[in-house]
């Protein structure tokens, strides 16, 4: 069976903090590993990251991938209350087209 | 720039009521599929579509159907709603198995 693992399920920072969340999967024939920010409704897309070790980067937000350890993480530097958020990976694999998710790292801000 | 469109937003019903959740989406993509998520649950992949008149079940398919007769349009049917089907519904719909977007939810209560 396909597994998501996130870590921590939640994280208090204060404003300018610098934070790092853990994701790790066992997913069969695997595909990708995506990460996606969800505040009040629906999850909007960060990262897709399918090659180990090369960093994708936006903002203050950056993220890698290591295919032989089986995880990611995600970096946000320089927090802002409005990455206050649940932060959801998810792995994608080859043959059922399918997203297995995490339950999400719940993030929170303080001003 | 409609993206995937989710009706209604939020629904009470009565246990055994049936109902179905509306989605479509406007960008021509092959793969749609439907999650619920509860809390601490992450997001659960209830059925899913790689195309017309193509559907397979996902991890909590039990008391849902699914069709899928136009690219535009993945009704999700709750045949006999029961309390335990309380969560908020997320459509999605992809160009390819990945990088999924999302509808904006359904809240539904089922009392």
């Amino acid at each position: 069976e396909d597994k998501v693992v996130q870590s921590p399920l939640s994280l208090v920072v204060h404003e300018g903090d610098t934070v790092t969340l853990n994701c790790s999967y066992e997913v069969t024939n695997f595909r990708s590993l995506l990460w996606y920010k969800q505040e009040k409704k629906a999850p909007t897309f960060l990262f897709m990251l399918t090659s180990s070790g090369i960093e994708k980067k936006s903002g203050r937000l950056s993220s890698i991938l290591d295919k032989k350890e089986l995880f990611s993480i995600l970096n946000i530097t320089a927090t802002q209350t409005g990455d206050s958020a649940i932060y959801l990976c998810a792995a994608a694999n080859f043959g059922n087209e399918k997203l297995t998710f995490g339950t999400g790292t719940r993030l929170t801000i303080i001003p | 720039n409609a993206g995937v469109t989710q009706t209604p937003k939020f629904q009470v019903l009565k246990t055994g009521q049936s109902m179905t959740l509306q989605c479509a989406q406007d960008m021509n993509h092959e793969y749609m599929s439907w999650y619920r998520q509860d809390p601490g649950m992450g997001l659960r992949l209830i059925h899913y579509s790689v195309g017309a008149g193509i559907t397979d079940q996902g991890e909590v398919p039990n008391g849902y159907n699914v069709s899928r007769s136009t690219t535009e349009d993945f009704p999700l049917r709750l045949l006999s709603a029961a309390p335990s089907q309380t969560s908020v519904y997320f459509c999605a719909s992809s160009p390819d198995s990945t990088e999924a977007f999302f509808g904006q939810g359904t809240r539904l209560t089922v009392v």
